[in-house]
């Protein structure tokens, strides 16, 4: 079964708000990651957070972490045009393998 | 900082024919990763290697192979190319097992 799920797939808000996608996996992790994609180009990582932190922050950036719950979030505050990119959730289980989610499409809207 | 650099970063190859895609990772990570991404999917792992030896194995072709040099640039060989094979193909590298950081892709298409 698919590690990683987000949801939701789609995401369409206003420049200024907030923004909030969730990720759910089913298996144990070690670290859980987030990256951003912009149409057809590259991922770019934006933050990592380990299966022992709770919350974590970066710039606009804040991702939570529950274990017990199996699921992150990561939230972007104060949106911009920039930010409208696809956004995947990625587990590992403490060696090589990432697994991703099917990922949030973000449009933020001037 | 130097990044992951991939090459070619498109590539356009009839069916049948064979392609390979290199890689050359951040300097000193020790793991690279190869991705597939098709149009709207998510990215599937295919091959993964820790210090030149293949690590993990995921939904790889039998017609795909790759390989980790003493350099540490991988390339990914493709052969009998279908027309599903067309797609975003991603290498990743790490350090100790710490955030993967990924080249911009080549996008292959098959025609």
């Amino acid at each position: 079964s698919q590690q990683g799920e987000e949801d939701p797939q789609a995401l369409s808000i206003q420049e200024g708000e907030n923004a909030t996608m969730n990720c759910s996996y089913k298996t144990s992790i070690n670290n859980l990651q987030w990256y951003r994609q912009n149409s057809g180009r590259g991922l770019v990582h934006l933050i990592l957070i380990r299966s022992n932190e709770r919350e974590k922050h970066s710039g606009r950036l804040r991702v939570t972490l529950d274990t017990s719950k199996k699921s992150s979030s990561l939230l972007i505050t104060a949106s911009r045009a920039a930010d409208t990119a696809s956004y995947f959730c990625a587990t590992d289980k403490g060696y090589s393998t990432l697994t991703f989610g099917k990922g949030t499409m973000l449009l933020v809207s001037p | 900082a130097a990044g992951v650099i991939q090459s070619p970063r498109h590539l356009i190859k009839e069916k049948r024919e064979t392609a390979t895609l290199k890689c050359y990772p951040i300097p000193r990570h020790d793991t690279v990763y190869w991705y597939q991404q098709g149009p709207g999917q998510d990215p599937q792992f295919l091959i993964s290697f820790y210090e030149k030896m293949q690590s993990d194995k995921g939904s790889i072709p039998d017609r795909f192979s790759a390989q980790q040099f003493s350099d540490y640039h991988s390339e990914l060989n493709m052969s009998s190319l279908e027309l599903g094979d067309s797609a975003l193909y991603f290498c990743a590298s790490s350090l100790e097992n710490t955030e993967a950081f990924f080249g911009q892709g080549t996008r292959l298409t098959v025609v």
